[in-house]
């Protein structure tokens, strides 16, 4: 069981390049979830995407895009990277969004802007 | 910002020995959830307890809520040196179709 699944684990950019995350999840959950871990913050939503065909801003939106490509995939753009958007970015997944369902992760990209 | 917060940050302790940590927020909530990170992964859904429940029981896990002050408390018991990870509590408003996360206590368990 492949769970989430987030590429790259590893990514190093320059300030001003652009790249996308992908993320993906098998367990057909409706709604998806793009979060960024900073140390002592915890984790901050950027955007989510309720159900296929919508998304919606996070808390922490600002820099980033997002695209709900199908059902499976939802990846995260960052158009021109910035040295604050270094951070542990996580994708998660959930059956629904507003309900009591737990959230299931990937184990993150570590992204790094010089 | 609707984010809670886990008291201690690190906690460390003994194989054996049980683990408390505690999360306080700041809203009104539909219900609250804890979740596990080891090192390096994501994270991993524990346990969710409901706003009109006040306690509730996983195995090893025992987590409490009380509306009235914001807190929940998330006691491990017989801890193992497996349980070594971070701790998050989550919250969710009523209608609201996102969590929000606390900072998280890191726990060490010392075999």
């Amino acid at each position: 069981n492949a769970g989430v699944t987030q590429t790259p684990k590893f990514q190093v950019l320059k300030t001003g390049q652009s790249m996308t995350l992908q993320c993906a999840q098998d367990m057909n959950h409706n709604s998806m979830y793009w979060y960024r871990q900073d140390p002592g913050m915890g984790l901050r939503l950027i955007y989510y995407s309720a159900s296929e065909g919508t998304t919606d801003k996070g808390e922490v939106p600002n820099g980033y895009n997002v695209s709900r490509l199908n059902k499976r995939e939802f990846s995260l753009r960052l158009e021109s990277a910035a040295p604050s958007q270094t951070s542990v970015y996580f994708c998660a997944s959930s059956e629904w969004a507003a309900t009591n369902q737990p959230q299931h992760f990937g184990d993150g990209t570590r992204l790094s802007i010089l | 910002s609707q984010q809670g917060e886990e008291d201690p940050q690190a906690l460390s302790i003994q194989e054996g020995e049980n683990a408390t940590m505690n999360c306080s927020y700041k809203t009104s909530i539909n219900n609250l959830q804890w979740y596990r990170q080891n090192s390096g992964r994501g994270l991993v859904h524990l346990i969710l307890i409901r706003s009109n429940e006040r306690e509730k029981h996983s195995g090893r896990l025992r987590v409490t809520l009380d509306t009235s002050k914001k807190s929940s408390s998330l006691l491990i018991t017989a801890s193992r040196a497996a349980d070594t990870a971070s701790y998050f509590c989550a919250t969710r408003t009523t209608g609201a179709n996102n969590l929000f996360f606390g900072t998280g206590t890191r726990l060490t368990v010392i075999p």
